[in-house]
């Protein structure tokens, strides 16, 4: 079964610096990888995914993530922070073998004036 | 925009008690999924439909929770009897056919149930 570990809890940033949130994962087949974030009272909304094509992923509002196999990593990035992008990220796994998404316990993301 | 709609956006109950949540996914939409988020942690499947039909329920605690999507348009996820351990966001998400395989779901807001 796949699985992923985001490995911050949380990340402080100032506004108008660069964003790294990273992303561990597990899996027995090709995976396909997402990022999702969540704001405040809102539901979850598709950032980038990575399904094989491309290893370098972009996604909505400036963010990016490069998928590593050597290193089992999907880290997302974003070059300047801004307000709007406080909010709750998740990682999230699927592969062909068992067609289920499996979420990461999130990163939650503040970001200071 | 097309939405996904839950409600109630927020419940507070006594334990033993039953609660419901609805979720009217995207038009067209033929697969829905409802999710449980505990606090400090991704959300996790607890069921999902394609049209009126349950594809995947293991993760179900079937002993008091049901979910049905009888026309195969929205859906009612049920827990009889409420536990304190039950209290978490419930997630409702839709997508067009097969949105596991491309990771396209459409979440709702969710309903946020609090067991006293």
């Amino acid at each position: 079964a796949q699985s992923v570990t985001q490995l911050d809890s949380h990340v402080s940033v100032s506004e108008g610096t660069p964003v790294l949130l990273r992303c561990n994962y597990s899996s027995s087949y090709s995976p396909s990888l997402f990022w999702y974030v969540q704001h405040p009272n809102k539901g979850l909304q598709l950032l980038l995914k990575y399904t094989s094509a491309a290893t370098l992923v972009k996604g909505i509002n400036g963010f990016e993530a490069e998928f590593k196999k050597s290193e089992t990593s999907f880290h997302l990035t974003k070059p300047s922070a801004h307000m709007s992008d406080a909010a709750e990220y998740f990682c999230v796994v699927s592969d062909l073998n068992d067609y289920k998404l499996s979420f990461g316990a999130g990163t939650t993301v503040t970001v200071r004036a | 925009e097309a939405e996904v709609a839950q409600s109630p956006r927020y419940k507070i109950t006594e334990k033993s008690q039953a609660v419901a949540f609805w979720c009217d996914p995207i038009s067209g939409h033929a697969t829905l999924y409802w999710y449980r988020q505990i606090l400090g942690q991704g959300p996790e499947l607890l069921v999902q439909f394609q049209d009126e039909s349950v594809v995947d329920d293991s993760q179900l605690p079937k002993d008091r929770f049901s979910a049905e999507r009888l026309k195969g348009v929205d859906s009612t996820l049920k827990i009889q009897p409420a536990e304190l351990g039950d209290s978490a966001m419930y997630l409702c998400a839709s997508s067009l056919g097969q949105g596991i395989l491309t990771g396209e779901l459409f979440f709702g807001e969710g309903s946020r149930l609090t067991v006293l």
